[in-house]
Formats: structure tokens, sequence, C-alpha cells
């Protein structure tokens, strides 16, 4: 079982660069989530979406804009890098869509450095 | 506002040894829930547990232990004889419902746990 899939694992941008961060699950999950993780900050949410065709904003959505495609894909755009985006990114998604008692359940992380 | 709070940044252990990680928390909702979830060298976020705020008690699953406590908002992962292959960073969690009606979930920080053969 695939469960939630990232691309890609790996990117190195220069400053001003702009990139799509892919994510897709296949467990029929209503909500997904972008997460960003940082040394001594722990995940912290840049944006959900808890159902096909909502998104709302999360603590740290500045510089970020995403996309529902569909129930399957929740793309993350970096419209213009800068190095304090600099970050391993998560993507994730629930089982349940509605309610605090969700199971999240997570991609492998995109390892993101902005030079 | 949620919070929650894992003091300890890195544990090492030896191989075998008992070790108790901690995470406390802070909410005023009287309905949520607790997370464990361990992130191994791979990367991605594994789930551990869940326990809602009714429900105190403890739990075991084979070397692992949970004990919640409410009167000291605290949900302590222990992990019994432990393995090389417990070695992760391991993250607590909280969730509520936001204003809007959704999940709303605060991380941890994490803690390391390093497993020395």
């Amino acid at each position: 079982n695939a469960g939630v899939t990232q691309t890609p694992k790996f990117q190195v941008l220069k400053t001003g660069q702009s990139m799509t961060l892919q994510c897709a699950q296949d467990m029929n999950h209503n909500s997904m989530y972008w997460y960003r993780q940082d040394p001594g900050m722990g995940l912290r949410l840049i944006y959900y979406s808890a159902s096909e065709g909502t998104t709302d904003k999360g603590e740290v959505p500045n510089g970020y804009n995403v996309s529902r495609l569909n129930k399957r894909e929740f793309s993350l755009r970096l419209e213009s890098a800068a190095p304090s985006q600099t970050s391993v990114y998560f993507c994730a998604s629930s089982e349940e869509g509605l309610g605090r008692e969700s199971i999240q359940y997570f991609g492998a992380g995109t390892r993101l450095s902005v030079l | 506002a949620q919070k929650v709070t894992q003091a300890q940044t890195e544990i090492s252990v030896v191989e075998k040894e008992d070790v108790t990680l901690d995470c406390v928390y802070e909410t005023r909702d009287t309905t949520y829930y607790l997370f464990w979830y361990k992130q191994p060298p791979s990367g991605e976020l594994v789930f551990l547990i869940r326990r809602n705020s009714f429900d105190e008690q403890n739990e075991i699953s084979g070397r692992y232990s949970w004990n919640f406590q409410k009167s000291t908002s605290s949900f302590n992962f222990t992990i019994t004889a432990s393995q090389v292959v417990d070695s992760a960073v391991y993250f607590c969690a909280l969730s509520v419902l936001n204003s809007g009606g959704y999940q709303k979930v605060t991380f941890g920080i994490g803690t390391k746990l390093q497993v020395i053969p």
C-alpha cells in the first residue's frame, strides 16, 4: 500500500525560484495537510484541506499557496522561494475528515533547501 | 491556545534499558485527543497511539506503554527493554477542534531517542 506519496524527496532552489511539491494519497481520505518541520519547532501546519474543493490557512501560510486538485492530490506551491523556507515538508491525510480524533497519515517528506 | 511540551530534546539509553518520554499539554478544551507518533530515520511519521480526554486508562502494547494523567496534564510514553530499532524522534500531539469545526493538531518539538547497542 502506497499511503501518502510525496514528490520530490529532495530539492535545492535558488532564492526567488518557484516550485510545486506534490502529494497524493490512496486511502480515500477527505482531509489533507501540509506541514513544515524545523529543528526545535516540531511540525507546524501550513495549509489544510478539509475536503475536496476547500482549503484553509494553518499556522504559517505566508509564502505558500495550495491546490486541492481532486480528492487524492494536494499540492503546495512556493511562488518565490526564500532561505527561510528551507525545511522538511510533510504532507498528511486523515481518515475521518472532520473530528479531533482523526489519525493523520504522513508521507516521507520533502527536504527543501533554498540558497 | 494549545501547547505541547516535550522537555527532553534528546535521550540516550543503552539497549535493554527502560526509558520514559515525557509529554505535558495545555488546553482549555474539555474534549481533546492525544497522540504519539514515531519518526524513524527514514523520515515519515508513524502513528503509535491515540487517547481521548475522557479515557484515563493506561495502555500497554508489547514493550510500549502510555500513562495518561489529566490531573497533571501529562501523557507519558515508556519503552521497556529498549532496542536499537526504537531509535527515532517521538512526537506527542494534541488535537482539538478549531473555530471552523475542523481538527487542529499541535505537535511538540519531539524527543530524539538513541538506543546504544
